[in-house]
């Protein structure tokens, strides 16, 4: 079975802080995401990565940037925290460039204050 | 961004019931899926639906991909305590990027 760890289950941050939260895939997909739940808005597209070293804006990149050095680890990095950035977050890879099937983390909870 | 109209929103149910969910769009997708979000735990694929008008199952779910290729629906039958959880639907987009529901939290009453 794939797995996607991510590294914090429960992230507490103050305003302004440099945050980083990492993810890791153990089944060699080339393909992987980061997405912010929030209630009543679903899940809603950060970044996104197809390969090492490439990225691209989802939906809501503002306020976020992401790196991946290596194919297994995915990292979104809150540059200043704010207090509007407290959610869900939650990594993900799929194998298929058409990424209807997607394996996802178990979430970070954080809370920015 | 866009984002598909999920419906209800929640749903408190007895163990036993049936329960059906929907969701609709105002743009056609090729591919409806559904996810299902245990407590403490990431979404996880369902039921995928590849063809307008396709019913598909998977134990005691079905789901439907609309024949105007904007909705799909969920009916999960003779519910469980550990069918709790949130269930998403997602439309697959041009891009290949998932565009998804807000949830139907699912509940059971005790």
């Amino acid at each position: 079975d794939v797995k996607v760890t991510q590294s914090s289950r429960y992230l507490v941050k103050r305003t302004g802080e440099k945050v980083f939260l990492e993810c890791v895939q153990d089944m060699d997909h080339e393909n992987m995401f980061w997405y912010r739940q929030d209630p009543g808005l679903g899940l809603r597209l950060i970044y996104f990565s197809y390969d090492v070293k490439m990225k691209e804006k989802g939906d809501i990149p503002e306020g976020y940037s992401v790196s991946r050095e290596k194919k297994e680890r995915f990292s979104l990095i809150l540059e200043s925290a704010s207090t509007n950035q407290t959610s869900m977050y939650l990594c993900a890879s799929s194998l298929s460039r058409t990424n209807e099937k997607l394996f996802f983390g178990s979430g970070t909870q954080l809370s920015v204050l | 961004g866009q984002q598909l109209n999920q419906s209800p929103q929640s749903m408190f149910i007895q163990e036993g019931e049936d329960v059906s969910m929907n969701c609709t769009s105002s743009s056609i997708f090729n591919t409806w899926l559904w996810y299902k979000q245990d407590p403490g735990e990431g979404p996880v694929l369902l039921i995928a639906l590849y063809k307008a008008g396709e019913l598909t199952s998977n134990g005691r779910l079905t789901a439907q991909f609309g024949i105007t290729r904007k909705d799909s629906f969920l009916n999960i039958s003779a519910s469980i305590p550990s069918d709790v959880g949130i269930y998403f639907c997602a439309g697959l987009g041009s891009n290949y990027q998932l565009i998804w529901g807000a949830g139907t939290k699912l509940i059971i009453k005790p």
